[in-house]
């Protein structure tokens, strides 16, 4: 079974600054998505960024970007110029490429909760 | 429309009540699915529609049932619940269950109490 790990329950982030937030995942698969989502106090989860396995790339979404490590299985989440909207509780997640059943699960991490500081 | 749905956004309900949650979306997307969220916790995964056809049940009691009429509608009907059924509820949904199928879109939830 897959698990997520975030080892950070909390963060907080001047406004403008940078924040990392961490991820590592265990799988035995070679082909898998990874995502962020955010969960801000409106309590829907909003993604944030996704990332193929089999893309070396790694992906950016304006100021949000990530680090894939896969031989590391680690995600992390880079967020720039950190604005006061960005205080939320996210989540990373891992989902199987799999076609089946297995691959409608989203596992999630623990959470990280991020304030941004004025 | 890029959205889902859920209503009520909030419930307050006996344990002998019965009442359904609603979830919509028209985005064309096969597959839709329940969670349930404790307060600063993950959510977890209850059940999953696959072409209107339940695919995944995530060994949940009983007094959870779902339903999922058609393509766009999911409901969860709820009869007896419990305290410690009390959180929020999550729809989501997502093009198919097989390897053509990214994030999922959530709606913003239910929040289930129940007295």
């Amino acid at each position: 079974a897959q698990t997520v790990t975030q080892s950070q329950p909390e963060m907080s982030v001047q406004e403008a600054e940078t924040v990392t937030l961490s991820c590592t995942y265990d799988t035995s698969e070679s082909d898998y998505y990874l995502f962020w989502y955010k969960q801000p106090p409106s309590r829907q989860m909003i993604l944030v960024i996704r990332q193929e396995a089999y893309k070396q790339q790694n992906a950016t979404e304006n100021r949000f970007s990530v680090n894939f490590q896969k031989a590391a299985k680690s995600f992390s989440l880079k967020i720039s110029d950190s604005q006061l909207g960005d205080a939320a509780m996210y989540f990373c997640a891992y989902r199987s490429a799999n076609s089946g059943t297995s691959g409608s699960r989203l596992t999630f991490g623990e959470g990280t909760q991020l304030t941004v500081n004025p | 429309d890029t959205e889902v749905t859920q209503t009520p956004k909030h419930l307050v309900m006996g344990m002998t009540n019965k009442k359904s949650l609603k979830c919509e979306q028209h985005m064309g997307h096969r597959a839709m699915y329940w969670y349930k969220q404790k307060a600063k916790k993950p959510p977890e995964l209850m059940f999953v529609y696959s072409y209107e056809k339940l695919s995944i049940n995530e060994s949940v009691p009983s007094r959870f049932s779902p339903e999922c009429p058609n393509s766009s509608l999911l409901n969860l009907h709820l009869h007896a619940l419990q305290p410690e059924d009390s959180a929020l509820y999550l729809c989501a949904s997502s093009h198919g269950t097989g390897t053509y199928n990214y994030g999922y879109t959530f709606g913003s939830g239910t929040r289930l109490t129940v007295v």
